[in-house]
């Protein structure tokens, strides 16, 4: 069973244009939403994070909304560049339970074409 | 340098063959994780571990074995490589509590 759908698979965006990637949960008890930003041959790193008792959070380009009532979260990257092409994961964790583990979506491979 | 770093970065090996994937860290954080990666599927938890000598099954644990002697390093054995182990493997670590994961930078294994 998939705990968190993203959506969609791949995208591709123009320069200066709005890359929106979204992504579902099942488990109520996730209270932990972070994305993360996979580059070619790279680890994933943290881009961006939010917790269910807020509905939006934005630093510099990127922003989570958060809809708790849906079970739905999404990352909105404005003015898209081409340095922002990468893969993009959505992940959540229940860390109220003290295991601190990440279950990721299955990604979304961002291409920005100038 | 700090950091968290995977050895080695590629491997080939045998059907059959045990072979040890290492993952250290510098931190000194408490939480250690393997995740694989495989298209179609995005990362999946293997094993992680709260502390030192305390370890935890993740979502597809079947043919892995991990340990944890010492906090800073983590590694994973698979004990039998199979072909559908041919995937890479990340090492992460967390402070734990409201701290961000860091990731290594892979190990690409192919099993033939």
């Amino acid at each position: 069973q998939q705990q968190v759908k993203q959506s969609p698979q791949s995208l591709i965006v123009q320069k200066g244009g709005i890359s929106i990637i979204n992504c579902a949960y099942e488990n109520t008890a996730f209270d932990y939403f972070p994305w993360y930003q996979q580059f070619p041959g790279k680890g994933p790193a943290l881009l961006i994070a939010i917790r269910p008792d807020v509905s939006e959070k934005k630093e510099g380009r990127f922003t989570i909304s958060f809809n708790k009532s849906a079970k739905q979260f999404s990352l909105h990257i404005m003015d898209s560049q081409p340095g922002d092409s990468a893969t993009y994961f959505c992940a959540a964790s229940n860390r109220r339970a003290g295991s601190y583990q990440l279950t990721f979506g299955k990604g979304t491979k961002l291409s920005v074409i100038p | 340098d700090a950091g968290i770093t995977q050895s080695p970065r590629y491997k080939i090996t045998e059907t059959g063959r045990q072979v040890t994937l290492m993952c250290h860290q510098t931190w000194s954080h408490s939480y250690m994780f393997w995740y694989r990666q495989d298209l179609g599927h995005g990362l999946r938890l293997i094993y992680y571990s709260a502390a030192a000598d305390i370890t935890d099954k993740g979502e597809v644990p079947d043919g892995y074995v991990v340990s944890r002697s010492k906090t800073e390093n983590f590694p994973l054995t698979l004990e039998s490589a199979t072909r559908s182990q041919t995937s890479v493997y990340f090492c992460a670590s967390s402070r734990g509590g409201n701290t961000e994961a860091f990731f290594g930078q892979g190990t690409r294994l192919t099993v033939v």
